[in-house]
């Protein structure tokens, strides 16, 4: 089956940590994206992928970094310096970013809690 | 960057029907979406319409464009409990896909 995995579905972490969520696509897209997701706001940009090894700034990418060493492959570190990390993250993929291949599908998602 | 608006909150009787508004600021998007989010989910692409079309039917679902007003909306026919989440409406601009803050549609058995 094609799809998006996030893992973990719940992560706890503690102030001062670094903590990495996984998203990886098995539907090779060429464009990978992280959103964040709080209550009442709806879904802000934190970082974009349009191809390996390239990746954009979105809103709100203080405190966060990505990487994209593979096509399939676009982890999210939640940095120390991000001063409200907890939130629930969504990773998404598409196609491409033009026209109706920018249709976006999405993983489960993934719950960050700090303690 | 794009601001999209929608209500936050709906709640309708099962069997009736329900109507999501979304206003947008940018009108480059070539295709707009509807996303639905069930709790603790991700988002589920319900539908999507073409800029140029002004209606869109999808068996219960139907989807309004009016571009000049820069108005979307989404009607579910026959509401049903299996509806009640949060939906959303999209559109790209340039690199980037733009959300509504999300409707959180409750249906009241």
């Amino acid at each position: 089956d094609g799809g998006i995995t996030q893992s973990p579905k719940y992560l706890f972490r503690k102030e001062g940590q670094n903590v990495t969520l996984s998203c990886e696509q098995n539907l090779n897209h060429d464009a990978m994206y992280w959103y964040r997701q709080d209550p009442g706001q709806g879904l802000r940009l934190i970082y974009y992928s349009q191809i390996v090894n390239d990746f954009q700034k979105g809103d709100i990418a203080e405190g966060y970094s990505v990487s994209r060493e593979k096509k399939e492959s676009f982890p999210l570190t939640v940095t120390s310096a991000q001063k409200n990390p907890t939130a629930f993250y969504l990773c998404a993929s598409s196609p491409g970013t033009s026209g109706r291949i920018n249709e976006q599908f999405f993983g489960p998602g993934t719950r960050l809690t700090v303690l | 960057g794009e601001d999209v608006e929608q209500s936050l909150f709906l709640s309708v009787r099962e069997g009736d029907s329900s109507v999501i508004n979304c206003t947008y600021t940018d009108s480059s998007s070539t295709y707009l979406y509807w996303y639905k989010q069930e709790p603790g989910a991700g988002l589920q692409l319900l539908t999507y319409i073409f800029s140029n079309m002004d209606m869109k039917q999808d068996q219960r679902l139907t989807v309004l464009l009016n571009k000049k007003d820069k108005h979307l909306s989404l009607r579910i026919a026959d509401t049903q409990t299996g509806d009640s989440a949060i939906y959303f409406c999209a559109g790209p601009t340039g690199n980037q896909f733009y959300f509504g803050t999300g409707t959180s549609l409750t249906v009241i058995p």
